[in-house]
């Protein structure tokens, strides 16, 4: 079955360190990725996509991910996190034909530490 | 884009129950999807509506716990119907744009008392 799978529940980072947040999806044909960012009582915010070209993708606040298909991965990064960047994030697929269900995997919650 | 509006932004509602929830999004659009997202849980898919034809439900959801409508190509409902305290949740409803992305109304939360 198609999965996303996000391995780290739960991250702790200092305010200005980097971050890279992990996704890896399930094996098959190259699916459309996404991260999306959910702040606490807020609705889901897109923060960059990818559907082919070029294998970095950049995004909004200052995020970037890259797509690795030997991995199959698609890793959220941003070099200097800053407080309010504390959210839940989560990636998501969508693979190939017609029902184009988007299929989220369980999130990442990121605390940042003055 | 699109901008997708929900209604009721929140409602807290009696066991046994029943729940409209509305989505209406500012320019047609050929799939919608209803989402739902259990308290520290991410998202899950119940079900594809689509204008002119019966929704498509995922493993786990059913019909006539949650029947939808979709009369036009701008506009859905979801009904949680006899609802119990597990069905609270924050229900979400999205639009694929063909060509770019999914975009997701505001959510509705709901508590079941």
């Amino acid at each position: 079955a198609q999965s996303v799978t996000q391995p780290d529940i739960h991250i702790t980072v200092s305010e200005g360190a980097s971050l890279e947040l992990r996704c890896n999806y399930s094996y098959g044909a190259t699916p459309y990725l996404f991260w999306y960012v959910q702040s606490p009582g807020q609705g889901l915010q897109l923060l960059l996509k990818y559907f082919s070209g070029d294998t970095l993708v950049q995004g909004i606040k200052g995020f970037e991910a890259e797509f690795k298909r030997s991995q199959s991965s698609f890793n959220l990064r941003k070099p200097s996190v800053h407080w309010s960047d504390a959210a839940e994030y989560f990636c998501a697929v969508v693979y190939g034909g017609a029902t184009n269900k988007l299929i989220f995997g369980t999130g990442t919650l990121l605390a940042v530490q003055p | 884009s699109a901008v997708i509006s929900q209604k009721p932004s929140r409602d807290i509602c009696q066991r046994g129950t029943s729940l409209t929830i509305q989505c209406q999004v500012d320019s047609q659009v050929t799939m919608m999807f209803w989402y739902r997202q259990q308290p520290g849980q991410s998202l899950t898919l119940i079900a594809t509506a689509n204008q002119g034809s019966e929704a498509t439900y995922e493993s786990g959801f059913v019909i006539d716990k949650f029947p939808i409508s979709r009369p036009n190509l701008t506009f859905s409902t979801l009904t949680v119907s006899n609802m119990s305290p597990e069905d609270s949740s924050i229900y979400l409803c999205s639009v694929w744009v063909i060509q770019e992305t999914q975009y997701f109304g505001p959510g509705t939360r709901l508590l079941v008392l």
